[in-house]
């Protein structure tokens, strides 16, 4: 079946502008995770979401970020007025429930380049 | 803060050899996870490890866990060029009693194999 769906691939924006990321997690999948790989800071856990409620957001690095999940399915992450610090592959994951030991299936990435 | 530290960050190895990537660990979890990342690519689990001792092969590659030291190993047997890629490990760090895969990254280990 269809695996975790990101768009944009890339995206290139001026500093200031907002930026919206999508991620279509695998269908029936109740956990949804955000991510942000960069060269300076690795792989860092933003965001996660159980349903529609999002129990930890405490990855989220300012009040520029915010993200939401709609119909259990679809996650939509924003960046406000975005900095050249916001340069970043953005990666969405999606895992059965959450639990315990449920594999995290990634998706391929929004490359954000803040000029 | 969980530290997940990982060595060696860059492997170079020849086909036909063995060698093993480390990942250390700074608090307690029975809940480590191994990634692989092909370059341009996404993240592709490689093994869930959720107890002291566990053991887990695939093919070329085998990782173990022990929690009492802290300490996975990925150990790679008779490497080939197709294993070349970065291989993440990642610790399930999530609050309380309940799991939920916010997962903590080592800082991967870049591995080329040349003939």
């Amino acid at each position: 079946g269809a695996g975790v769906s990101q768009s944009p691939s890339n995206k290139v924006t001026e500093k200031g502008k907002d930026v919206e990321l999508r991620c279509d997690p695998i269908s029936g999948h109740t956990a949804l995770y955000w991510y942000r790989q960069s060269l300076g800071q690795g792989l860092e856990f933003l965001i996660y979401f159980q349903g529609n409620s999002a129990p930890d957001k405490s990855g989220l690095p300012s009040d520029r970020f915010s993200a939401e999940r709609t119909g259990g399915s679809v996650s939509t992450l924003t960046i406000q007025r975005t900095q050249q610090e916001d340069s970043a592959v953005y990666l969405c994951a999606s895992s059965l429930t959450g639990g315990r030991g449920n594999i995290q299936y990634f998706g391929a990435g929004t490359r954000l380049s803040v000029l | 803060e969980l530290k997940v530290e990982q060595n060696p960050l860059f492997l170079s190895m020849q086909e036909g050899k063995n060698y093993t990537i480390y990942c250390n660990y700074s608090t307690t979890s029975d809940r480590l996870y191994w990634y692989r990342q092909d370059p341009g690519k996404s993240l592709e689990s490689l093994f869930v490890l959720l107890s002291n001792g566990a053991v887990k092969q695939e093919g070329r590659l085998m990782a173990s866990l022990d929690t009492k030291a802290r300490l996975s190993t990925l150990h790679i047997t008779a490497a080939v060029h197709d294993l070349s890629a970065t291989y993440f490990c990642a610790v399930d760090i999530s609050a309380g009693g309940t799991s939920y895969g916010k997962l903590t990254f080592g800082q991967g280990t870049i591995l080329t194999v040349h003939p």
